[in-house]
């Protein structure tokens, strides 16, 4: 089955550790996002890139890197310049440069700060 | 002020209720129009996209945007418990980077059996 697989689930992270979520696509999309979404709030962008080797920063960059050294991956790492990283944090693919409306979503990685 | 506003809500119906589920916006340059639904603890879904002015229609589920006022909405007819989930609009100005879209906060619904 195609889709976005992102991994772990649940991450708990200690004080000043930096962590790395996971997120894995099949579908042969070109882009692919980082969001982070709190309680109440939509979704707020990070990071994307719409090519290997290529990322862009979104509204929030600031505490997290990315690489995106393969098509099919996108980890996301949360350092420990985050001040707040407790949220869930949703990775999505695209189609680029055709037409398209529609971002397919991973299932979300729980972060929480302990 | 947010680009997308969006009914805070929470909603709470009886089943085989009407839904209307509403968002505003300031961006003109707005032409794409996307609801997404979203379980708990699940990443969102496409529920339907709509593009520029008017209506459409998918089963019980109807997408309605009005240029003009700034405003859409989505209405969901004889509402199910299955519903139960929190739907967000997202908006951008083109079809591309769909990622990259303007999305509001979410309005969480419960359909009570």
């Amino acid at each position: 089955d195609g889709g976005i697989t992102q991994s772990p689930k649940y991450l708990f992270r200690k004080e000043g550790q930096n962590v790395t979520l996971s997120c894995e696509q099949n579908l042969n999309h070109d882009a692919m996002y980082w969001y982070r979404q709190d309680p109440g709030q939509g979704l707020r962008l990070i990071y994307y890139s719409q090519i290997v080797n290529d990322f862009q920063k979104g509204d929030i960059a600031e505490g997290y890197s990315v690489s995106r050294e393969k098509k099919e991956s996108f980890p996301l790492t949360v350092t420990s310049a985050q001040k707040n990283p407790t949220a869930f944090y949703l990775c999505a693919s695209s189609t680029v440069p055709d037409f398209n409306t529609e971002a397919f979503f991973g299932q979300g990685t729980r972060l929480t700060v302990v | 002020q947010k680009e997308v506003e969006q009914d805070p809500g929470p909603l709470s119906v009886p089943e085989g209720a009407i839904v209307s589920l509403n968002c505003t916006y300031s961006n003109s340059a707005f032409q794409y129009f996307m609801w997404y639904r979203q379980y708990s603890r699940k990443g969102p879904e496409l529920l339907m996209y709509t593009y520029s002015s008017g209506n459409k229609e998918d089963g019980r589920f109807t997408a309605q945007v009005d240029k003009s006022s700034k405003y859409i909405s989505l209405f969901i007819r004889d509402s199910q418990p299955s519903d139960s989930a929190t739907y967000l609009c997202a908006m951008s100005p083109t079809n591309t980077n769909a990622g990259k879209s303007t999305f509001g906060d979410g309005t969480t619904l419960t359909v009570k059996p």
